[in-house]
């Protein structure tokens, strides 16, 4: 079973800043089977980035998605408002299908 | 547009059981795999189950909820479906229905807005 490990937990930052968001997989990730969602309070998830690194239809191109095997990271290089929320890596490599614990994007 | 409608949720007693529905419309079902994922109060994301497109012939859960949990579907009524026995407190959550990207991987590009299944005494 493969667990996924979300640091930081929170990350305090202004708008106008970039963010490192990290998600260590305790196995390889098969085939970069990952994906980020945002997620905003009261509100279903909304999926970013998948196969590590491809953005979602519609997504701002200030996210970006890289890594493979273990380690893997999303970036986002220019705050808007709208970006603080907590934010989810997924793995679909082999079953089952988890998610990290999430890292938290607050205003500062 | 793509819109996904879970319903069914409540309040549901230690043991019981309740059954989720997800009206699907805006897409043609039968070709998307369809999963549940939960999110208990609070808590991050969990992954429950998913089912393959047309013919079902694929369906996974997680160890959390195998043996009590059923996920189903009718293509011709473009409904998703959870079963849910044996209910504990833990599976206290709200529940959301999610359609697979249909990329390599199972990735939920489109969420239902989720329904709230409470299992208390």
């Amino acid at each position: 079973e493969i667990v996924l490990t979300q640091s930081p937990g929170t990350l305090s930052l202004s708008p106008g800043e970039g963010a490192t968001l990290s998600c260590r997989a305790s196995q390889s990730v098969s085939s970069n089977y990952l994906a980020w969602y945002q997620q905003k309070p009261g509100q279903a998830p909304r999926l970013l980035i998948y196969g590590a690194s491809s953005r979602a239809t519609g997504i701002p191109d200030r996210f970006s998605g890289s890594g493979s095997g273990t380690d893997f990271t999303l970036t986002i290089s220019r705050l808007e408002p709208e970006d603080f929320a907590v934010y989810y890596c997924h793995h679909s490599g082999s079953p089952p299908y988890a998610f990290g614990q999430g890292t938290d994007l607050e205003i500062k | 547009q793509v819109q996904l409608v879970e319903s069914g949720g409540g309040l549901a007693k230690p043991g019981g059981s309740l059954r989720l529905s997800c009206a699907a419309s805006g897409f043609t079902f039968r070709d998307y795999y369809m999963t549940w994922v939960r999110q208990a109060p609070g808590k991050g994301l969990e992954w429950v189950c998913f089912v393959s497109g047309s013919s079902s012939s694929t369906i996974m859960y997680s160890d959390s909820v195998k043996g009590r949990f059923t996920i189903s579907r009718d293509n011709a009524k473009n409904s998703l479906y959870l079963q849910m026995n044996s209910l504990r407190a833990e599976d206290t959550a709200v529940y959301y229905c999610a359609r697979d990207a249909l990329v390599d991987g199972l990735y939920f590009d489109y969420w239902g807005q989720g329904v709230l299944v409470t299992v208390s005494s």
